[in-house]
């Protein structure tokens, strides 16, 4: 019930393609769903979060786009650069119920743009 | 401003040894939250604390505790480690304990031997 389950494992990307990674929930109470970046060594760094009372968010390169109805939701990053490559985690959390801020995490993505 | 700082970066101990990590919130931000990320695997929640009360533990047992001091900084304690207890400990703070983003520490590998 609280899982989130995250697609590809990994993924290689041409410098200045799209790279795209989805993931899926069940727990329909989950109302914040954020995506962090994280290269080796380091915490995990928040990208881009969005809640269900939209479809899509963009900040510069790194848009989501959030299906309700289907309880899935993805990361694009366009025109993804060399440096965007590191393991990009997706996650949910029920912020307005009990869980009080307890992010649920997807398996985790690794990104590898080639120049 | 600084960020979310851990101590110590690394650590080894021996199985059945106890371990307390730390870690100070960004300024202004009253809740901590810990997770522990296996190599390999998402991170996962262990405890959140919230103005120094408990708010949420995960599936973690009793072997795990943790504390919040006045200053909003926080301990993570575990006893009697085992070899399954190596990971990476993350601590990560928000200025509230719900609907507010989650901003993370670099973290303290631990390694069991």
């Amino acid at each position: 019930q609280q899982q989130v389950k995250q697609s590809p494992q990994s993924l290689i990307v041409q410098k200045g393609g799209i790279s795209i990674i989805n993931c899926a929930y069940e727990n329909t109470a989950f109302d914040y769903f954020p995506w962090y970046q994280q290269f080796p060594g380091k915490g995990p760094a928040l990208l881009i979060a969005i809640r269900p009372d939209v479809s899509e968010k963009k900040e510069g390169r790194f848009t989501i786009s959030f299906n309700k109805s289907a309880k899935q939701f993805s990361l694009h990053i366009m025109d993804s650069q060399p440096g965007d490559s590191a393991t990009y985690f997706c996650a949910a959390d029920n912020a307005g119920g009990t869980s009080y801020g307890k992010l649920t995490f997807g398996q985790g993505t690794i990104l590898t743009v080639h120049p | 401003d600084a960020g979310v700082t851990q101590s110590p970066t690394h650590l080894i101990k021996t199985r059945g040894q106890q371990v307390t990590l730390r870690c100070s919130p960004i300024s202004g931000h009253k809740s901590v939250s810990w997770y522990q990320q296996v190599l390999g695997q998402g991170p996962q929640f262990i405890f959140q604390y919230y103005e120094k009360e408990e708010r949420g533990r995960g599936n973690f047992p009793d072997r795990f505790s943790a504390r919040q001091f006045p200053n909003y900084s926080s301990e993570l304690n575990v006893n009697a480690l085992l070899l399954g207890d190596s990971a990476l400990y993350l601590c990560a703070s928000s200025f509230r304990d719900s609907y507010y983003e989650q901003y993370f520490g670099p973290g303290t590998r631990l390694t069991v031997t």
